[in-house]
């Protein structure tokens, strides 16, 4: 296995309340990464990290933040959950260009529910 | 902004059939990725092509890069049921930028 832990596996939460999703690896690599997965919309970027601290946004961030504070956890948070964030949420790691490759290893999912 | 454009959105077919996926942009990408999701789980990579013109064969599955580096294709011989499940094209820009995804293609192969 990769060594990429997305926890937890599934959430039911209520409108209005925060939820935090953290995604963990054992590769040591450099660049992490949260998409959201919805029917007729693919993957979609949300954040991403490039290291320790350092953090962009992708293409559907708002209402989201993130943090990295070490190598291997990367958190996304959802400050104040919202119906329309109902969705698949994946992790994902790259060790990089420079490194060889610019491919991912993705986790298996974070399945999130807002009533 | 780019994108990446697949067709066909769904295929269903027999066991046996063969098929070709693609994935059309108006954009110059340094390399394509193709990743399989089955239900349930997260896309794993299956190839990447860096060249423009090159062709890689994994089994029954072969890949192909377009000359402009543009498109790509994925063509599945005697499709079977394990086949089953959701193609996406990623291309990768030069520097670390992150990937650029298809919305992929669901494949079912009926037995």
């Amino acid at each position: 296995d990769a060594g990429i832990t997305q926890s937890p596996r599934h959430k039911v939460t209520e409108t209005g309340t925060p939820v935090t999703l953290r995604c963990h690896q054992t590769e040591n690599h450099r660049y992490m990464y949260w998409y959201r997965q919805d029917p007729g919309h693919g993957l979609r970027l949300i954040h991403y990290s490039y290291g320790v601290k350092d953090t962009d946004k992708g293409e559907v961030s708002d209402g989201y933040s993130v943090s990295r504070s070490k190598t291997e956890d990367f958190l996304l948070t959802l400050e104040s959950a919202t119906s329309s964030q109902t969705s698949v949420y994946f992790c994902a790691i790259s060790r990089g260009v420079n490194s060889g490759a610019n491919v991912l290893t993705f986790g298996a999912g974070s399945r999130l529910t807002v009533l | 902004t780019q994108l990446l454009e697949q067709s066909p959105q769904f295929l269903s077919i027999q066991e046996g059939e063969n098929l070709t996926v693609y994935c059309n942009s108006s954009s110059v990408f340094s390399s394509l990725q193709w990743y399989r999701q089955e239900p349930g789980e997260g896309p794993v990579l299956l190839v990447t092509v860096v060249t423009g013109g090159e062709v890689k064969k994994l089994k029954r599955l072969t890949f192909q890069f377009g000359d402009a580096r543009k498109d790509s294709s994925l063509h599945i011989t005697a499709a079977q049921p394990g086949d089953t499940g959701l193609y996406l094209c990623a291309g990768e820009n030069s520097g670390n930028t992150p990937l650029v995804f298809g919305k992929g293609t669901r494949l079912s192969v009926i037995a």
